[in-house]
């Protein structure tokens, strides 16, 4: 069984990097098939895709968030990354981690709360 | 890149059908086969319900279907129940970055 799990912490001031990490078990995130990716959403509003990154080395972002997101691999601990720099209170959310096998948001992870507040 | 547009609420009584709309463009939904619909139960996780447009993960109902036609996709529960009362979200890959966008959202209600 597939399980996600995000880690970070849960209060980031405003200017400063959010870091979050998502621990994959029951499978390999090096396995060519998945990517694997962020998906975050506000307080009582709707889902907003973040970005994917995949064994390759591809990654890919939503347009306008994309000079501020990274999201990466480390295989060594099968655990992917997103950091997202520049916070302002509008990146309060729940951001989830989720497997992608390309057609559908297949394995997601419980989510985390993130707030931005000084 | 615009979010897809859902209708904000539908409703209906329990046993009948219903069909959430989503529309996008020719850069996204009309262009690719990679619509896929969720179900969010409210202070859950989102469950992957529908992908490939009309395709069910194993252990989906097959009281959930889905379509396109054109630049909008549809997604049809049949024999509503008072569990399928949650938000739905569609989702498709964009050429525009390339990227993937999520709907509005539709909160379902069963009367």
């Amino acid at each position: 069984q597939v399980q996600l799990q995000e880690s970070g912490p849960g209060l980031v001031k405003p200017s400063e990097t959010l870091s979050l990490t998502c621990t994959v078990s029951g499978a390999s995130i090096t396995d060519t098939r998945y990517h694997w990716g962020w998906v975050r959403q506000p307080p009582g509003k709707g889902l907003e895709w973040i970005g994917n990154v995949h064994y390759s080395g591809a990654t890919y972002s939503k347009p306008s968030l994309k000079s501020r997101v990274s999201v990466s691999l480390d295989t060594s601990k099968n655990q992917f990354s997103l950091r997202l720099s520049s916070v302002t209170a509008t990146d309060t959310a729940a951001y989830f981690c989720m497997r992608h096998d390309g057609s559908g948001m297949d394995v997601w992870g419980k989510g985390t709360t993130v707030s931005v507040s000084s | 890149q615009s979010a897809l547009t859902q209708p904000a609420s539908v409703s209906e009584s329990g046993g009948q059908s219903i069909t959430i709309s989503c529309t996008g463009t020719s850069s996204d939904v009309g262009g690719y086969n990679y619509v896929s619909w969720y179900q969010q139960h409210p202070g859950k996780v989102p469950k992957l319900m529908i992908y490939d447009v009309s395709r069910r993960p194993s252990g989906v109902s097959n009281r959930f279907s889905g379509s396109k036609s054109g630049n909008t996709a549809s997604l049809t529960i049949s024999g509503l129940q008072a569990d399928d009362e949650a938000d739905y979200y569609c989702a498709s890959y964009s050429i525009n970055g390339p990227s993937f966008v999520f709907g509005t959202g539709t909160m379902v209600t069963v009367l």
